[in-house]
């Protein structure tokens, strides 16, 4: 019944190391996010895409890159990792009608940089 | 900028009590305000939506209450359980947007 998988619950990485967190959804859904979850902060969009291919910033892109070579996978990439990108990455996906239609959120990845 | 504000960050409630959560809004572009659900460990997952042309929408024990003239929308949660302890966002969208903005969320504790 999975929908919205991401590869790794739980992460530690090195300050300075490159850093990839994937997301792979099995619902043939156009649209595909990535949001960082912060205490008080809720949920912050990094990037999204709305096709293979193409992607857009969202309101905090700043040290994050994105990759969508295949519709069902969007990887998150940290290009040199820092403290202050210790937190919880949510993946989620929508389909062509866009978030009216709901999004189906992965479990997270925690990601603890040192 | 944040364009959703939710309020209380938490909340703690007794068994059979009523949960109420509020959001406000800026943008009056917005016109669509789902509320998300999300257990330890567990992604958010949609509760329940509401559009502004109506002003109030419940499904079981949940109720979103919508003023569009004072900006704001409300969940509200009867008979409140300790298996509605978890943490609530309200998000809020334009159109056929892709994307959605969500508030600060709010942790609900529901005491037995």
């Amino acid at each position: 019944d999975v929908k919205v998988t991401q590869s790794s619950r739980y992460l530690v990485k090195r300050t300075g190391e490159k850093v990839f967190l994937e997301c792979v959804q099995d619902m043939d859904h156009e649209n595909m996010f990535w949001y960082r979850q912060d205490p008080g902060l809720g949920l912050r969009l990094i990037y999204f895409s709305y096709d293979v291919k193409m992607k857009e910033k969202g309101d905090i892109p700043e040290g994050y890159s994105v990759s969508r070579e295949k519709k069902e996978r969007f990887s998150l990439i940290l290009e040199s990792a820092s403290t202050n990108q210790t937190s919880m990455y949510l993946c989620a996906s929508s389909s062509i009608g866009g978030a009216n239609y709901g999004y189906t959120f992965g479990s997270g990845t925690r990601l603890t940089v040192v | 900028q944040q364009q959703v504000k939710q309020s209380p960050q938490s909340l703690i409630v007794q068994k059979g009590g009523i949960s109420i959560i509020n959001c406000a809004y800026e943008n009056t572009a917005f016109d669509y305000f789902p509320w998300y659900q999300q257990f330890p460990g567990k992604g958010p997952a949609l509760l329940i939506a509401i559009r502004p042309d109506v002003s109030e929408k419940k499904e079981g024990r949940f109720t979103i209450s919508f003023n569009k003239s004072a900006k704001q929308f409300s969940l509200h949660i009867m008979d409140s359980q300790p298996g509605d302890s978890a943490t609530y966002f309200c998000a809020a969208s334009i159109g056929s947007a892709r994307q959605l903005t969500f508030g600060s969320g709010t942790q609900l504790t529901v005491l037995p």
